[in-house]
């Protein structure tokens, strides 16, 4: 069976202070896609970062980065020198190949207070 | 300019009265879903469309349908709400290829009040 555990159900942090969203996943597929998303206060799930299965390499986009480990089956998402912009839920996906299924964890809700 | 739109945003109705949400998209997506979205958790796919090609959860209740008579619009209809229909709608697209890999495009959704 398919599933992403967030297991951080709401964070607070300070503005300025880093923090990592966690996201475990379970598959059997050998191929398979992970995701983030935020969903601001308005409700539209707005795409963030699409990763595949045969590429482990992290990234980093602005202050945003990603740690993907097949490892420890876990899609990390870290925000350095967060700000109240980045108030919001967050939430993990994964995709198999071949499907149009996709899982979400139940979301990580990040407050950045000022 | 929004690719994805949703009506209404905010639809209240009464128990058992049928409602319809709309999804439109300027995409030109091949593949539009309907997510049901509860308070505090995940996203639930009820079902999806592969063009015209309807492909429905095992799990979604027979009380949901969808048509899709064109590639831009999308419809949920719920023929008879029950108070556990009341929830956030999203509908979202992607495009053909890379199935499982692509990018969903959401809209704002649709939130249903059941009184």
């Amino acid at each position: 069976a398919q599933k992403v555990t967030q297991a951080q159900t709401e964070i607070s942090v300070v503005e300025k202070e880093d923090v990592t969203l966690d996201c475990v996943y379970e598959t059997r597929d050998t191929t398979y896609y992970l995701f983030w998303y935020k969903q601001p206060p308005s409700g539209e799930l707005v795409f963030l970062i699409r990763r595949n299965s045969f590429d482990e390499q992290n990234e980093i986009s602005g202050r945003y980065s990603w740690n993907f480990q097949k490892s420890t089956s876990s899609f990390n998402f870290t925000i350095t020198a967060s700000q109240v912009v980045d108030s919001a839920v967050y939430f993990c996906a994964l995709g198999s190949s071949g499907t149009y299924k996709y899982i979400f964890g139940t979301g990580t809700r990040l407050k950045v207070l000022a | 300019d929004a690719m994805v739109i949703q009506n209404p945003r905010y639809q209240v109705t009464q128990f058992g009265k049928p409602v319809t949400l709309s999804c439109s998209q300027t995409l030109n997506h091949n593949v539009m879903y309907w997510y049901q979205q509860k308070s505090s958790q995940a996203p639930k796919l009820l079902f999806h469309y592969y063009d015209k090609d309807f492909n429905n959860e095992a799990d979604t209740p027979d009380n949901f349908q969808s048509r899709r008579p064109n590639t831009s619009f999308c419809f949920l209809d719920i023929r008879s709400p029950g108070l556990g229909d009341a929830a956030m709608y999203l509908c979202a697209t992607s495009g053909p290829g890379l199935a499982g890999g692509g990018e969903l495009f959401f809209g704002e959704g649709s939130r249903l009040t059941v009184l």
